[in-house]
């Protein structure tokens, strides 16, 4: 199994612009999960799925941000308009059955909002 | 609502000497508790994890961790450090009942040749 896939490794934009982050989790992995990583905040959860439901989205900091699963094999994180301060990396994991569970992670997508 | 503290952001040690990451938490319930490791460039992996049970756990690469409820912590421990050992430690908290980890902020572990 090629693990969990994110695209791209690195995104450079200018605020404002629109930014998608892409996600394919492990094939058969009922839960998949957005985490936000910055030197100030740490490792931050962001929004959980469980096949493909979003369960909770508490940790979204705002309406600018916006995560989809149109199907098990796919997921999307969506910054509209993105702002400096959302440069961070952006860590997807997968879950086989349950929260606490092991997560395996992807390799992050590093943003860089200008 | 858990949470973990990990004490030091940056930990060095020589090569060869003890490893000692420490993580303390705090949960209303008998936690669930994780060390990830974070090499560079790469995502987290599971070093070990305490659910129930004997409360020392083996984990991969040499590492151990033991829970002790009287003190609240969970540090992991490596008898004696390798160069590859140099990565980012995430210490991690959930509770039983299918609740998501809290992540610690992590320590950077260096090795010194």
């Amino acid at each position: 199994d090629a693990g969990v896939i994110q695209s791209p490794r690195h995104e450079v934009t200018e605020m404002g612009q629109e930014v998608t982050l892409r996600c394919k989790p492990i094939s058969g992995h009922d839960y998949l999960f957005w985490y936000r990583q910055t030197m100030m905040r740490g490792l931050e959860l962001l929004i959980y799925f469980n096949n493909n439901v979003p369960i909770d989205d508490s940790g979204m900091p705002e309406d600018r941000f916006s995560a989809k699963m149109p199907n098990a094999s796919f997921s999307t994180l969506k910054i509209q308009p993105s702002e400096p301060r959302d440069s961070a990396v952006y860590f997807c994991a997968s879950s086989p059955t349950g929260l606490n569970e092991k997560l395996f992670f992807g390799s992050g997508t590093q943003l860089s909002v200008l | 609502a858990q949470s973990v503290t990990q004490l030091g952001s940056h930990v060095s040690v020589s090569e060869g000497a003890l490893v000692l990451l420490r993580c303390n938490y705090s949960s209303s319930v008998p936690p669930y508790l994780f060390w990830y490791v974070q090499y560079p460039n790469q995502g987290l992996q599971l070093l070990l994890k305490y659910t129930t049970g004997a409360t020392l756990v083996k984990g991969i690469n040499g590492f151990e961790a033991e829970f002790k409820k009287s003190e609240t912590s969970f540090h992991l421990t490596k008898p004696s450090a390798h160069m590859s050992d140099a990565a980012e430690y995430f210490c991690a908290v959930s509770e039983p009942g299918n609740t998501p980890l809290v992540f610690g902020k992590g320590t950077r572990l260096s090795v010194i040749a």
